[in-house]
């Protein structure tokens, strides 16, 4: 078991550039949630994906911010035009889904994040 | 918006004193998990909770699930100083639905 995995783990860029992150998820999970987390808070949830259909966007995701996963395996989250205030820790989770019981729906398992540093 | 307040922001203790941290909500929750998470990693899953006043035991860690599937709470027994870090709890509103964090407990257990 490979557990999900993000790429890259860190990321420096200057504002106004563009930046892509990928993450991997547990390979049987039909479902894939996106977060966002800055120092001293918890993760706040951003979107998330059943296989490749994209079912709820937070109202945290402007306009810049664009996720995919095209054939409901690994999925990418963009951010166009970096600002300052993107700096913060995308961590990627993972769940069974719709494919499992009640209990095992809500077991989220979380990738060791993507940090960006906007500078 | 449904909200998980989550107390003490900050514990600093000795080893082997006991603490208990709490996590509380005014909605109602499908599940609720506590996660710990070390600097610079993800949230590392600890226990799921789903049944109200559930009570779930990890070696040192005891968690609760308040009857009305609001509250949630944490007790360590004999802290170590393995114990340092974030612990975070999160609740689903309905099953499978994204999840909503409490800001985290920074804990530091010192020799």
């Amino acid at each position: 078991d490979t557990g999900v995995s993000q790429n890259p783990r860190h990321k420096i860029t200057k504002r106004g550039q563009n930046v892509t992150f990928r993450c991997d998820p547990i390979s049987e999970h039909n479902r894939l949630y996106w977060y966002r987390q800055t120092l001293g808070q918890g993760p706040e949830f951003l979107t998330y994906f059943q296989n490749e259909a994209q079912l709820e966007k937070s109202r945290l995701l402007s306009d810049r911010f664009s996720a995919e996963r095209p054939k409901g395996s690994f999925s990418t989250l963009e951010i166009q035009r970096t600002e300052q205030g993107d700096s913060a820790m995308y961590l990627c989770a993972s769940s069974l889904g719709s494919s499992g019981g009640q209990l095992l729906k809500n077991i989220q398992y979380f990738g060791a994040g993507t940090r960006l540093s906007v500078l | 918006t449904q909200l998980l307040e989550q107390s003490p922001q900050f514990l600093s203790i000795q080893e082997g004193e006991n603490l208990t941290v709490y996590c509380n909500s005014s909605s109602v929750f499908s599940s609720l998990q506590w996660y710990r998470q070390e600097p610079g990693e993800g949230p590392v899953l600890l226990v799921t909770v789903v049944t109200g006043g559930e009570v779930k035991k990890l070696k040192r860690l005891t968690f609760q699930f308040g009857d009305a599937r609001k509250d949630s709470s944490l007790h360590i027994t004999a802290a170590q100083t393995g114990d340092t870090g974030l612990y975070l709890c999160a609740g689903a509103p309905q099953a499978g639905t994204a999840l909503i964090f409490g800001k985290g407990t920074t804990l530091s257990v010192s020799s």
